[in-house]
């Protein structure tokens, strides 16, 4: 069954510590891409990488840090530097040469209080 | 510079036809989507259409895209219950690595 996984579903912290998200992929896809959903709003880019052991900012990757030392993870660190990290975080993966075509994951909801 | 907009809610009767709107700025989109989003759920691609194209029916849905008005419609025939989700236009722009630019989600609520 392939697809993508992100745990936990739902993930509290207190404020002040860093959390880290997991997105894994069975897809053999090149591209993964972290988002962030936020109430009545659309999906914002937060990192994405390419190949393995490279990646690149989007839109609002400040308070953010990302890893990709395999295919399958790209893990997503939310650190104690981003001002406001309640939201929905949604992973997505794509083939390299087909990037307008993005497979999200469950999503995982983080509560900071 | 981008920009996607959609209206915010969209309500229709259970068998009527839905037409979900979605506006871009960028007239260098490559391609153009929709996506679907059900209660706590992620994102499910539900059509895209290159930007050369000005219509592309599949099943139920139609896609409908005006390219000099940069206007995009997707239309639900036959609208159920099951329809009833949050649906994202998103446009991806090649000359910006193909990365997605989303709207801000149109909630379709179907009435029976």
């Amino acid at each position: 069954d392939g697809g993508i996984t992100q745990s936990p579903k739902y993930l509290f912290r207190k404020e002040g510590q860093n959390v880290t998200l997991s997105c894994e992929q069975n897809l053999n896809h090149d591209a993964m891409y972290w988002y962030r959903q936020d109430p009545g709003q659309g999906l914002r880019l937060i990192y994405y990488s390419q190949i393995v052991n490279d990646f690149q900012k989007g839109d609002i990757a400040e308070g953010y840090s990302v890893s990709r030392e395999k295919k399958e993870s790209f893990p997503l660190t939310v650190t104690s530097a981003q001002k406001n990290p309640t939201a929905f975080y949604l992973c997505a993966s794509s083939p390299i040469l087909k990037t307008y075509e993005q497979y999200f994951g469950p999503g995982t909801r983080l509560t900071v209080t | 510079g981008e920009d996607v907009e959609q209206s915010l809610f969209l309500s229709v009767r259970e068998g009527d036809s839905s037409v979900i709107n979605c506006t871009y700025t960028d007239s260098s989109s490559t391609y153009l989507y929709w996506y679907k989003q059900e209660p706590g759920a992620g994102l499910q691609l539900l059509t895209y259409i290159f930007s050369n194209m000005d219509m592309k029916q599949d099943q139920r849905l139609t896609v409908l895209l005006n390219k000099k008005d940069k206007h995009l419609s997707l239309r639900i025939a036959d609208t159920q219950t099951g329809d009833s989700a949050i649906y994202f236009c998103a446009e991806s722009i090649s000359n910006a690595g193909n990365m997605l630019t989303f709207g801000g989600g149109t909630r379709l609520m179907v009435k029976p």
